[in-house]
């Protein structure tokens, strides 16, 4: 099935550490985006990739990392420089095709992160 | 600035009843995209609606609609006869041009009351 897999569903991180999501898609999508969403918030973006091998600072990119060396592949890494890390991290994709409305952004089912 | 404003942080309807989620948006781009999606506690983000900036009519998904009033900047989504499994999170978001990011609004819980 086509789609964008995300993992772990859920992870639990001791203060200090780094730690990587991954995000996969086999969609053939261009672009790939991350979110993350506290709770009873709404989504901000962390870090968005056009191309392969190219990405940009997203309003809340501080503390996080990522790399774009696969079309399918948009991992995320949560530094121990991110002084808040629990939350909720979206991982989606896009592609610019003919029609507008299929240029939906379409999303994975999501990652919990918490520190202990 | 905030772009996307939605106004009600809850709602509740009645089952078989339509009920109406605003949302208000500010961009000075001609070309832009409208998104309507719904979070169940699951946590996935399901799209429910598009709105073009261009778009004559107002889109239409079974029984979601959009009430799209350009000059007002505003996109609300309306849900005919509600189902107890509307009970969700619903985000208002926008995208100015193509494969850009969407910007997101606060959200809206939607409880459905039998």
């Amino acid at each position: 099935d086509g789609g964008i897999t995300q993992s772990p569903k859920y992870l639990f991180r001791k203060e200090g550490q780094n730690v990587t999501l991954s995000c996969e898609q086999n969609l053939n999508h261009d672009a790939m985006y991350w979110y993350r969403q506290d709770p009873g918030q709404g989504l901000r973006l962390i870090y968005y990739s056009q191309i392969v091998n190219d990405f940009q600072k997203g309003d809340i990119a501080e503390g996080y990392s990522v790399s774009r060396e696969k079309k399918e592949s948009f991992p995320l890494t949560v530094t121990s420089a991110q002084k808040n890390p629990t939350a909720f991290y979206l991982c989606a994709s896009s592609t610019p095709l003919a029609t507008e409305s299929e240029n939906t952004i379409y999303f994975g089912e999501g990652s919990w992160l918490t520190v202990v | 600035a905030q772009k996307i404003t939605q106004t009600q942080p809850g709602m509740f309807v009645q089952e078989k009843e339509a009920v109406t989620l605003d949302c208000t948006y500010d961009t000075s781009d001609p070309s832009y995209g409208l998104f309507w999606y719904k979070q169940p506690s699951s946590g996935e983000m399901i799209f429910l609606i598009y709105q073009g900036s261009y778009d004559q009519q107002n889109a239409t998904e079974g029984r979601y609609s959009l009430n799209f009033q350009k000059a007002r900047k505003s996109a609300n989504l309306v849900i005919s006869a509600s189902q107890l499994g509307d009970s969700a999170m619903y985000f208002c978001a926008m995208r100015e041009g193509r494969n850009t990011p969407l910007v997101f609004g606060k959200g809206t819980r939607l409880s459905v009351i039998a």
